[in-house]
């Protein structure tokens, strides 16, 4: 089955420091790949995804992934953060099982931007 | 052009009502996705509907839960009996054709107490 991880739980940065949240997936097929945002007690918001072509792909709010097909991996990266960056971040991938297209979600990533 | 709106935005229940959740998709979008986000977890696919079929129930618990997309009006999302384990944020997405297009509303948190 189709999976996600997000290896790390929670992320401390001090602001203005770069920061990476990495993500792999399971499967070796063709999938497509999301990072998504929620701020506390909203809903997911779309940062920037992966259908094809180049696998840097820049997204809202200064936020960019690199997909690696050969690691399995998608990771999101800003070289400089803000404090109101300061969210929850979750990696998606589309699966077809149970025979339709749907998401499979990690856990997420608790992003903590400090002053 | 709205987003995807779900109401409520929260909700409390006691053990053994049931709770109604209602999901109005973006205009023009004819396909609704319900994910359930349980506390820690990311979110898990439950049901995808198109105006009044179920295309894929494979998430969603057997028993106690069903969900509709009717001709006209929003979809629901019907809990029975609720236990303690339902409380979660449920989402609603909402799309044009594909899951890679869909939108997310701002959720209803369920809490039974």
């Amino acid at each position: 089955a189709q999976s996600v991880t997000q290896l790390d739980s929670q992320v401390p940065v001090f602001e203005e420091a770069p920061v990476e949240l990495r993500c792999n997936y399971s499967s070796s097929v063709s999938v497509y790949l999301f990072w998504y945002v929620q701020y506390p007690n909203q809903g997911l918001q779309l940062l920037l995804k992966y259908l094809s072509g180049s696998t840097l792909v820049k997204g809202i709010n200064g936020f960019e992934a690199e997909f690696n097909k050969s690691q399995t991996s998608f990771h999101l990266r800003k070289p400089s953060v803000h404090i109101s960056d300061t969210a929850e971040y979750f990696c998606a991938v589309t699966t077809e099982e149970g025979g339709s297209e749907k998401l499979v979600f990690g856990k997420g990533t608790k992003l903590t931007v400090n002053p | 052009n709205a987003g995807v709106m779900q109401n409520p935005r929260h909700l409390v229940r006691r053990r053994g009502q049931e709770a109604r959740l209602r999901c109005s998709p973006m205009k023009g979008h004819s396909h609704v996705y319900w994910y359930r986000q349980l506390p820690e977890e990311g979110l898990k696919f439950m049901v995808y509907l198109q105006k009044e079929n179920i295309i894929d129930e494979s998430g969603m618990p057997k028993e106690r839960f069903s969900a509709e997309f009717p001709k006209e009006g929003p979809s629901i999302l019907r809990i029975q009996q609720v236990v303690r384990g339902d409380s979660a944020a449920y989402f609603c997405a909402s799309s044009p054709r594909q899951a890679i297009e869909a939108f997310f509303g701002q959720g209803t948190r369920l809490t039974v107490v």
